[in-house]
Parts: structure tokens; sequence; C-alpha cells
């Protein structure tokens, strides 16, 4: 089956500054990746996603990357703001019909 | 924006009670889909819904559950008879298409609280 980790259950940076989030899967067929952000009382809300054929893709203030050798991915949030508070899960599709879910990392932004 | 809505937002029951939650998924979705997160876990996918009837269900999806797209418009997730550790919350959500065709969206949750 698939599992996916993350590398930090917490991280913290300050206002303004970059943040980078990683998590790591185990099946190498996997072809469809994406990072749900999730804030206190809500639902999973979709960031950004990137299909197994590309390494890097990029949206507001957000980039994804993806080492496939590794298996091993990223999101990096340029320019932190207080607003970007929240659990960041990575998932990977698995078969037809699910996604599987990492841990979460618990981003806290610091004034 | 199109949304997902669910209710109730917040459920207590007792242990051995039927609980249904309630779900709207967006209108022109065709694929449904149930998962759960116990507190200060990660989502965990219970099963999928597609065409009138189960696609995929996790292991954790045992015969106390069961869903149903009574109408056009709800799709329900009903515990026959909770029990302590279905305590969490519970997210439904729709997509278009398929997997990897476009993106999925998610409710707000339903938390359920099993005494």
């Amino acid at each position: 089956g698939e599992s996916v980790g993350l590398h930090l259950p917490t991280l913290s940076v300050q206002e303004g500054d970059n943040s980078i989030i990683n998590c790591a899967y185990s099946n190498s067929a996997s072809d469809y990746f994406i990072w749900y952000k999730q804030e206190s009382g809500k639902g999973p809300q979709f960031i950004i996603d990137i299909r197994s054929n590309m390494d890097k893709r990029q949206g507001q203030r957000v980039t994804v990357l993806l080492n496939k050798t590794v298996k091993h991915l990223s999101l990096q949030i340029a320019a932190t703001q207080p607003g970007d508070s929240a659990v960041y899960f990575c998932a990977v599709e698995r078969g037809a019909q699910k996604l599987v879910f990492g841990q979460g990392t618990r981003l806290t932004i610091n004034p | 924006e199109p949304e997902v809505t669910q209710t109730p937002s917040h459920q207590v029951t007792q242990m051995g009670q039927e609980v249904i939650l309630r779900c709207v998924p967006i209108s022109n979705h065709l694929y449904f889909y149930w998962y759960r997160q116990i507190l200060g876990q990660k989502v965990e996918f219970l099963v999928s819904f597609y065409n009138n009837e189960i696609s995929e269900k996790s292991e954790i999806f045992d015969d106390q559950f069961s869903v149903e797209r009574p109408d056009g418009s709800n799709f329900t997730l009903k515990i026959r008879s909770t029990k302590l550790e279905d305590s969490a919350m519970y997210f439904c959500a729709s997509r278009f298409g398929g997997l990897g065709a476009n993106v999925l969206t998610f409710g707000a949750g339903s938390r359920l609280t099993v005494l």
C-alpha cells in the first residue's frame, strides 16, 4: 500500500520569511500529489497539486517540488503571512478513488 | 464559490446509538467521499461513491457504516451503533471527475463525540 509521512510535526517561522514543508511517500507508482491546508475547525483546503511528469509547479506564493528519485515532495511558501498559520497535509493519489494523507505539519507564523 | 455543506457541525451521542451525518456535495459533482480525522491525527479515507454505489472502502468502513444518496442532492453517512472510537471529525468531499481529474473539495466537517 501507500504510506505518506511528513518530516516535522511543527514548524515556526517569522512573518515574512519563507517556509518549507516536506513530505515523503512510499509508492514509486504514485502519480498525483496534492497539498492541503487545514485551518482550525475547518476542512482541508486545496493549495496546489503536481503530477509525476513535472518536478516543479508554482502558484501564488507557493511552490511544490517533486523529487521522484527519492520520493520526496515539498511545499514552499514565500513571504509568510499570519494567515498562513495552519496544518499542512500532503496527499498522494492511491488507486482510482482515494487520497492517502500524511500526518500534517503545523505551521506557526511568529510576528 | 460552490461549497460542500455538512450537517450537523457537532453531534454528541451515547455509545450504541445510530448517527446520520449529512452532506450536500457541489451540485454538478459526480464522485463523493467520506473521510475522518481523529483529533490531532491525519485525515483517513473511509469510502468513495460513484454512480449510486460504493467504489472503494477502507478497512475502517465496516458493517456498522453505510452511505446513501437518497436524492439528487444529499449524501449521508450512517453509523449504526456508535463506539467510543468513532469519535472524530467526519469530512464529506466531492469532485466532478475521478481522482486526478480535478480538485477534491472538502466540507467543513461534522464533529462526532461518542460518550
